[in-house]
């Protein structure tokens, strides 16, 4: 199992450009995750998918978009690149009926700089 | 919204030491977790836990979720080098929609 596999790396973005972050997962679960993690801070909850077409905000979800056409991928989408999105984002996927608040498997994270 | 204080905010000490970290919180949690982050990973779970007043071990390391359900610590014994890096506490809030991450305790271990 690759596990939860995210790409690019790294990416820098002129304000207004737009981008996806891409996720995958190969674990067959239903809940996946995407946060944001600013230097210092712990991470913050972007959006978050019970199931194939089925999403919801989280705490911070202005400025993105995501979609959920299957199990296994899940993008967020950056429309207007703004300098306040410079941030390590990382998704995560989790399978249990305490999904939401239960065992989370992180991937190894997008490095975004908008300049 | 709910929060989650998590202290100390950094750590150094010398291989051998055991090491003790809490998250506090003004409003009760239903889960636990804790989570080890290396430098450029993402977040790796270490313990998880679901009950008051449980403590579980995996290998050198302990947690509690405390019996009011608003803390938990996270003790690491005879630390090890490889032992560095930022610990994460996060719990899941009453209605289950979301995990709120503490801000994180930066452990560095000298040799």
């Amino acid at each position: 199992n690759a596990g939860v596999t995210q790409t690019p790396k790294f990416r820098i973005l002129k304000i207004g450009q737009s981008m996806t972050l891409q996720c995958a997962q190969d674990m067959n679960h239903n809940y996946m995750y995407w946060y944001r993690q600013d230097p210092g801070m712990g991470l913050k909850l972007i959006y978050y998918s019970v199931g194939a077409g089925i999403t919801d905000k989280g705490e911070v979800p202005n400025g993105y978009n995501v979609s959920r056409s299957t199990t296994e991928d899940f993008p967020l989408r950056l429309e207007l690149a703004a300098p306040s999105q410079t941030s390590v984002y990382f998704c995560a996927s989790s399978y249990s009926s305490r999904a939401l608040g239960g065992e989370q498997f992180f991937g190894p994270g997008t490095r975004l700089t908008v300049l | 919204g709910q929060q989650l204080n998590q202290s100390p905010q950094s750590m150094f000490i010398q291989e051998g030491e055991d090491v003790s970290m809490n998250c506090t919180s003004s409003s009760i949690f239903n889960t636990w977790l804790w989570y080890k982050q290396d430098p450029g990973e993402g977040p790796v779970l270490l313990i998880a836990l679901y009950k008051a007043g449980e403590l579980t071990s995996n290998g050198r390391l302990t947690a509690q979720f405390g019996t009011t359900r608003k803390d938990s610590f996270l003790n690491i014994s005879a630390s090890i080098p490889s032992d560095v890096g930022i610990y994460f506490c996060a719990g899941s809030n009453q209605a289950g929609t979301a995990l709120i991450f503490g801000k994180g305790t930066t452990l560095s271990v000298s040799s």
